[in-house]
């Protein structure tokens, strides 16, 4: 079984702090994301990540930036937090070319609040 | 640009009634479809996935939906509901080229009543 692991289940942080999320999969997925998910918007993607090193912005990039430095870790960071960050956010990984359509496999979540 | 929409951000059944959470989406080409079901404080867990050799697609606990190209719908059923289906069921279309992340739409949460 495909096992995508998120670093935290609950995060506090303080406005203005530099925040970390962290994502590891074991499964040597090419591609991986992060979405956050609020009440009645379903989730939205932020980031993703197609290859070590390579990104692309999402839907909602404002505010956050990633690093994928290793193919198995994919690190959502909140440059300086604000409580519009608050959210539950998810992290992803599919694979890359053993069929089309490739479901994404999701970690736990991270619900962060931001105070 | 793709979209989701589910009608209805709540459904509420009777154990061992239909249930039917309804999904459309607008896309000028027929995209890979999801649904994907999330349980209380988890992530989300695959339910069925569209894969284009049949328009009947079977997915896991007893769910199955139908792909309807004419009515770009992929609407989710169950013929009888069982209290631990009570979750938040999310439909999520992905393109077939390009960039290929999965919009969503913006759930329905299911409600079983004994």
């Amino acid at each position: 079984d495909v096992k995508v692991t998120q670093s935290s289940r609950y995060l506090v942080k303080r406005t203005g702090e530099k925040v970390f999320l962290e994502c590891v999969q074991d499964m040597d997925h090419e591609n991986m994301f992060w979405y956050r998910q609020d009440p009645g918007l379903g989730l939205r993607l932020i980031y993703f990540s197609y290859d070590v090193k390579m990104k692309e912005k999402g839907d909602i990039p404002e505010g956050y930036s990633v690093s994928r430095e290793k193919k198995e870790r994919f690190s959502l960071i909140l440059e300086s937090a604000s409580t519009n960050q608050t959210s539950m956010y998810l992290c992803a990984s599919r694979p890359t070319g053993r069929g089309e359509n490739q479901p994404q496999h999701f970690g736990d979540g991270t619900r962060l609040s931001i105070l | 640009a793709q979209s989701v929409t589910q009608l209805g951000s709540h459904v509420s059944v009777s154990e061992g009634a239909l249930v039917l959470l309804r999904c459309n989406y607008s896309s000028s080409v027929p995209p890979y479809l999801f649904w994907y079901v999330q349980y209380p404080n988890q992530g989300l867990q695959l339910l069925l996935k569209y894969t284009s050799a049949a328009t009947l697609v079977k997915g896991i606990n007893g769910f199955e939906a139908e792909f309807k190209k004419s009515e770009t719908s992929f609407h989710l059923t169950k013929p009888s509901a069982h209290m631990s289906d009570a979750a938040e069921y999310f439909c999520a279309v992905s393109e077939r080229t390009g960039r290929r992340a999965l919009t969503f739409g913006s759930g329905t949460r299911l409600q079983v009543q004994p």
